[in-house]
């Protein structure tokens, strides 16, 4: 029942482009992302409703494909203040977001 | 300040005790969810409340029980605390559903000995 993302981890280089993916094995209603960074609470980054629909600002944006049940993050041209722990958040209608497994992104100078 | 307050930040206690987490939403909100994150791990979902009343329940141990007040502020209670109920445990508030993320309070973090 819990989102799987992937990647686990992801090293980069400041400049350095992202994707980290969020697969469902339910239909949703929708997706959200959060950044979490150590000892501090998760930040929300964005909500993507079922429609296919990509949403995003400058240098982070998402999508999501209702049919397929997974949603991707894409983070460019990465900045040092980009690094934490990434969520998705999946919510099928039924009021409960379910967090996936996270993924651990470092960015270096 | 995230406008999710949460009460207190730091709890020592015994096992076999029991503790309170107070949770007051962002001014608005009406949807009070309470996760739990061990050690880097996941945040896995409690119990949500709405206007006052239980609207969903996630892997919530019997030890657990929660509610939300009239003017609602919510209450996380944890009893016959034992060592694996160490972790940091978040409260969120969110407006409608569908069509906001979820704003986090900064966490209490519990330490069973």
């Amino acid at each position: 029942q819990q989102p799987v993302q992937s990647p686990q981890a992801v090293i980069l280089r400041e400049g350095e482009d992202a994707v980290i993916n969020c697969s469902s094995s339910k239909a949703l209603y929708s997706v959200h992302w959060y950044r979490q960074k150590h000892g501090e609470a998760p930040v929300f980054l964005m909500i993507l409703l079922k429609g296919g629909e990509q949403k995003g600002h400058e240098k982070i944006s998402a999508s999501f494909n209702e049919k397929k049940q997974q949603s991707s993050l894409y983070l460019t041209a990465s900045q040092l203040s980009y690094s934490g722990t990434y969520f998705c958040g999946t919510e099928d209608g039924t009021d409960k977001l379910i967090f996936g497994t996270g993924t651990r992104l470092q960015v270096f100078p | 300040d995230s406008g999710v307050t949460q009460t207190p930040k730091h709890l020592i206690t015994a096992t076999g005790q029991r503790v309170t987490l107070r949770c007051s939403p962002r001014s608005g909100d009406l949807s009070v969810y309470w996760y739990q994150q061990s050690l880097d791990q996941g945040l896995q979902f409690l119990i949500q409340y709405y206007n006052g009343e239980e609207r969903a329940k996630g892997n919530i141990l019997e030890r657990f029980s929660a509610q939300q007040f009239p003017d609602l502020h919510s209450e996380l209670n944890l009893s016959s605390l034992e060592l694996g109920d160490s972790a940091l445990y978040f409260c969120a508030s969110t407006g409608q559903r569908g069509s906001y993320g979820y704003t986090f309070g900064s966490g209490t973090r519990l330490t069973v000995v």
